[in-house]
Parts: structure tokens; sequence; C-alpha cells
């Protein structure tokens, strides 16, 4: 079964709106965190942002926020004032509990997001 | 600030050849993981090790092996390598036991198998 589903596979949004990527994911772990990455065009991972399980409020990183939906399952990054620098692929990982699991992160598939000047 | 380093960048190889895919960083982590990204699969966990001397298996293990003598190194073996095995592989290190574990990567290796 897929643990992390990304609906998206292309985005295209005008520069300066505001973009959402979709994340939703399956677990029956009561504790987890779910990270978002971006992958631009010369291949590098960079971490964005993260949220816990248990953690009661959405994370914010600047421009990055989460929309953590728990009962729905769902972890949907929001870009705010998007750039052309935002253009990149964007991945949606969960790591499932605190011990053992610390290094076993789960990716989905990724979402391409372009953003048009 | 070299952080997690990769070498090499770009490998091809022959059906049935060896070769190892070296990782280091300077970070001090206790926790290093290998990923494979193949199109249209995100990226898949292979091996990790939780500290020096412990390595464990990921979702895509066969066809590597890893071992972990240092804190700093954690190389990857493809002791046969076959097509099915072309991809960009990245190794990524995190702190020990946190709840919030940031793995940070290196910019990938990557490897055509002919």
């Amino acid at each position: 079964a897929q643990k992390i589903t990304q609906t998206q596979p292309g985005m295209f949004v005008q520069e300066k709106e505001a973009v959402t990527l979709d994340c939703t994911y399956d677990t029956s772990d009561p504790s987890y965190g779910l990270f978002w990455y971006k992958q631009p065009s010369s291949g590098e991972m960079i971490f964005l942002i993260y949220q816990g399980s248990y953690d009661q409020q959405n994370a914010t990183e600047g421009r990055y926020s989460l929309n953590f939906q728990k009962a729905r399952k769902s972890a949907n990054l929001v870009i705010s004032a998007s750039q052309l620098g935002d253009s990149a692929m964007y991945f949606c990982a969960m790591r499932e509990g605190r011990i053992q699991g610390a290094q076993k992160l789960v990716f989905g598939q990724g979402t391409r997001l372009t953003i048009n000047p | 600030n070299a952080g997690v380093t990769q070498t090499p960048k770009f490998q091809v190889l022959k059906t049935g050849q060896s070769m190892t895919l070296q990782c280091a960083q300077d970070m001090n982590h206790e926790y290093m993981s290998w990923y494979r990204q193949d199109p249209g699969m995100g990226l898949r966990l292979i091996h990790y090790s939780v500290g020096a001397g412990i390595t464990d298996q990921g979702e895509v293990p066969n066809g590597y092996n890893v071992s972990r003598s240092t804190t700093e190194d954690f190389p990857l073996r493809l002791l046969s390598a076959a097509p099915s095995q072309t991809s960009v592989y990245f190794c990524a290190s995190s702190y020990g036991n946190l709840a919030k574990n940031i793995q940070y990567f290196g910019a990938g290796t990557r490897l055509s198998v002919l």
C-alpha cells in the first residue's frame, strides 16, 4: 500500500501567487513525522519543513507552511508569494515511530512545480 | 561546511562490474542512510546505519552491501552491477534519536549500468 501519495505530478503557477502541494499519508503508528524536501534541477535534496504527529500547531518556516489535517491524514505544503526560484521537484516524506524508525523515511513520488513569470 | 560528501558524481559501469560509492559526513551524525531515486518513484531506502558497526536493510537492499567502520563514512558497494541498478544514489545523515530527525543529503551519484 502506498504510504505517501502526492497526486499532482505537475503544477504551473504564476509568480507571486500562493501554491498548495498535496500530500496524503497512511500509517497506523500514532507517532510519526512528516517532512517536505525540495529538489531543484541541480539535484540536491533540500529540507524545507517538518511536522510531528503530536505537534499542536501547523509548522511554518518563512514562506513555507504545512497544512496538517490529522484526521484526514493530509500534510499539504503551502508556499506563499511564489518566486521563480521555487521551480523544482517537491517531495513529501514520512518517518514512522520514534526510535528505530528514525532513519526510515518513506517518500512520495513528488510534484514538479513550475513558476511562470 | 562540507556536510555530506558523495563521490563520484557520475559513474558508468558495465554489467557485472563492482564498485563502491563513497559517502562521508563531517557533522558527527550517528545516523546515515542510502537511497536510490528512479524516475517517477521518489526515493527508496536501500540500507541505513544507526552508528559505527551497526547497519540494517531498507526497502530495496538486494544487490547492495554496506558497512560502517567509522562515524564519518558509510560506503555502498555494488557487488555485480545490473542495468536495473541504473539510478541516482543519495547518501543522507542525521543526528541521533530525535523526533525531528532531519536528514541532510549529499549531492548524489548518477550511476549508469550498461
